[in-house]
């Protein structure tokens, strides 16, 4: 069964803090993504990654830098953790493929992060 | 660039009734499209795809059809359960290969006994 695992369901922080979220997918896909879910705002990308060390800036980076140091693990890191960035963070994966490939995109359950 | 706009929430059916969410999409080309579904405190999984025009995506009593010419790919179900209550997502597939879809806002269905 394919999977994609995040570290840590939920979490409070202090603002200002660093907070890293983990996770880790088994699948051996190349593409992973980092989103934020808001209620009434949908889905929103914040960083993604086609291939090791390789990050691109999604919709809303601004206060996020990801780190991508192996296939399977893609971490999101919030420099100095603030009370706008409350949120659900999913992560997701999919493998590289032809555009329009039909790819479907795997998502894990969700962080639940309260800054406070 | 590429959008999804989705028929707006939330949807309040009574049990067996029948559903439609809309789903429109404006891109550059053909791309796959997607519906994926979101349980209470869960991530999104795949609901059904399809890859070309006027193909039909069904799973678990739920169908959706890819229309070039509407630009359409509305989700539908004939008589849905308490169970189906969720959040669903229409997307576009990615049109690169590194994979990056564009999502509709959601729809939140609540189904009632």
């Amino acid at each position: 069964d394919v999977k994609v695992t995040q570290s840590s369901r939920y979490l409070v922080k202090r603002t200002g803090e660093k907070v890293f979220l983990e996770c880790v997918q088994d699948m051996d896909h190349e593409n992973m993504f980092w989103y934020r879910q808001d209620p009434g705002l949908g889905l929103r990308l914040i960083y993604f990654s086609y291939d090791v060390k390789m990050k691109e800036k999604g919709d809303i980076p601004e206060g996020y830098s990801v780190s991508r140091e192996k296939k399977e693990r893609f971490s999101l890191i919030l420099e100095s953790a603030s009370t706008n960035q409350t949120s659900m963070y999913l992560c997701a994966s999919t493998a590289w493929g032809e555009a329009d490939s039909g790819n479907t995109i795997y998502f894990g359950e969700g962080s639940w992060l309260t800054v406070v | 660039g590429d959008s999804v706009t989705q028929m707006e929430g939330p949807v309040t059916l009574s049990e067996e009734a029948f559903l439609t969410i809309n789903c429109t999409y404006t891109a550059t080309g053909y791309p796959s499209l997607f519906w994926y579904v979101q349980y209470p405190g869960e991530g999104l999984q795949l609901l059904l795809k399809a890859t070309k025009a006027d193909d039909k995506g069904s799973n678990k009593g739920f169908e959706a059809t890819y229309r070039k010419e509407t630009t359409s790919f509305h989700l539908e179900k004939g008589s849905v359960q308490v169970s189906d209550s969720a959040v669903y997502f229409c997307a576009l597939g990615g049109n690169t290969n590194a994979g990056k879809s564009t999502f509709g806002d959601g729809t939140t269905l609540t189904v009632k006994p």
